[in-house]
């Protein structure tokens, strides 16, 4: 069946820091790829997306690039901010479902 | 348009109450979804529904019925609650057809604790 692994936490990086947390997914076919972001008590906000192979998502300066040679979706950001801090959760669409990633806290320091 | 909506926020049962878990959606979006969250464990899903009238179980099933008795509502009701039902909850929904993209939409969530 469908899985995603994503990179274990928590995540702690000094402001401006660079940021990576790679995601890695087992599917049939090629699924749509997502990143989702939960802030603190919150329910979850989609990040980005992309629907197929070299696709690029991107939004509030966050990256990831749908690899289908590598089965990977890794999200990036060149310079973090206090207010990233969040869990982020790698996800997969399968015919009617998410299949989610345990999820990734990242924790910003001033 | 207020999204997904859910009602409690917070609820504490005992050990074999019974209650229900609101969500309501006003996008008419034709499919709905029940996860729940636990620590370290990502969201796991319960119950979906694809419409009115149709409803499907999920991964984790066990000890949760579900209705869908109209568009914009979805309830999931505990009916012998179990200190192992002690999460979090989340309805989700998602417009999907042809062409659309079925990005979900999340609610505020319910934080439940079974004593």
């Amino acid at each position: 069946g469908d899985s995603v692994t994503q990179m274990e936490g928590p995540v702690t990086l000094s402001e401006e820091a660079f940021l990576t947390i790679n995601c890695t997914y087992t599917a049939t076919g090629y699924p749509s790829l997502f990143w989702y972001v939960q802030y603190p008590g919150e329910g979850l906000q989609l990040l980005l997306k992309a629907t197929k192979a070299d696709d690029k998502g991107s939004n509030k300066g966050f990256e990831a690039t749908y690899r289908k040679e590598t089965t990977s979706f890794h999200l990036e950001k060149g310079s973090v901010q206090v207010s990233d801090s969040a869990v982020y959760f790698c996800a997969l669409k399968g015919n009617y479902k998410l299949t989610f990633g345990k999820g990734t806290l990242l924790t910003v320091n001033p | 348009n207020a999204g997904v909506t859910q009602t409690p926020k917070f609820r504490i049962l005992k050990i074999g109450q019974s209650m229900t878990l609101q969500c309501t959606q006003d996008m008419n979006h034709n499919y709905m979804y029940w996860y729940r969250q636990d620590p370290g464990m990502g969201l796991k899903l319960i119950y979906y529904s694809v419409g009115a009238g149709i409803t499907d179980k999920g991964e984790v099933p066990n000890g949760y019925n579900v209705s869908r008795s109209t568009t914009e509502d979805f309830p999931l009701r505990l009916e012998l609650a179990a200190p192992s039902q002690t999460s979090v909850y989340f309805c989700a929904s998602t417009l999907q057809g042809t062409g659309s993209y079925n990005e979900q939409f999340f609610g505020p969530g319910t934080r439940l604790t079974v004593l």
